[in-house]
């Protein structure tokens, strides 16, 4: 079975500074996605990024970058240039490459952005 | 334009009652899915559906069940409302492109039986 784990329940970070939060996983399979979501205060689940564990290259969406280190089965999730408006719980999730497999979760980590 | 919309966004209700959430996506999606987020913000799998079949049925009580009339909506009835029900229910939908499996999100029913 797929685990997932996020070690920092929570975390906080300056306007415009870096943060990194931590994700691991478990798992026997060779193709599979991870992604991080964003959930802030609204509830709304967030997209933020996707990375295919097939590719070598990091994911990047614009200030949103991982590292993806499918060796150690890590994949962290940098947030640059922090705003105000990434307050918010991150969680991580791993998905089999099948159609129709669900999302497993990582417990998550509260973002907490300060001016 | 809403992708994933349910209704209600928030429900109350008492011990014993049933009730329903629908849940429709106006992606084109094929794949729709429930997932449940507890008290401590917990995110697990209920079911899923693919072109209105069942592929996912997590351990749920049997009180749960899901129906999908078509490709678009997928709805989550519950029997007999427990204390213990009480959480924040989130539709999914996801479509095979290529190699991708985004999965989109609704903005979620919370539920409180009282």
């Amino acid at each position: 079975a797929q685990t997932v784990t996020q070690s920092q329940p929570e975390m906080s970070v300056q306007e415009a500074e870096t943060v990194t939060l931590s994700c691991t996983y478990d798992t026997s399979e060779n193709n599979y996605y991870l992604f991080w979501y964003k959930q802030p205060p609204s509830r709304q689940m967030i997209l933020v990024i996707r990375q295919e564990a097939y590719k070598q290259q990091n994911a990047t969406e614009n200030r949103f970058s991982v590292n993806f280190q499918k060796a150690a089965k890590s994949f962290s999730l940098k947030i640059s240039d922090s705003q105000l408006g990434d307050t918010a719980m991150y969680f991580c999730a791993f998905m089999r490459g099948q159609a129709g497999t669900a999302l497993i979760f990582g417990k998550g980590t509260t973002l907490s952005v300060s001016s | 334009d809403t992708a994933v919309s349910q209704t209600p966004k928030y429900l109350v209700t008492q011990m014993g009652n049933d009730k329903s959430i629908k849940c429709e996506q106006n992606l084109g999606h094929d794949t729709m899915y429930w997932y449940k987020q507890d008290s401590k913000k917990f995110l697990k799998i209920m079911f899923s559906y693919n072109n209105k079949e069942l592929i996912i049925n997590e351990t749920v009580p049997n009180r749960f069940s899901p129906k999908s009339p078509d490709k678009a909506h997928l709805n989550l009835h519950i029997n007999s409302l427990e204390l213990g029900d009480s959480a924040v229910y989130f539709c999914a939908s996801s479509l095979k492109l290529g190699q991708a499996y985004e999965q989109y999100f609704g903005p979620g029913t919370r539920l409180t039986v009282t």
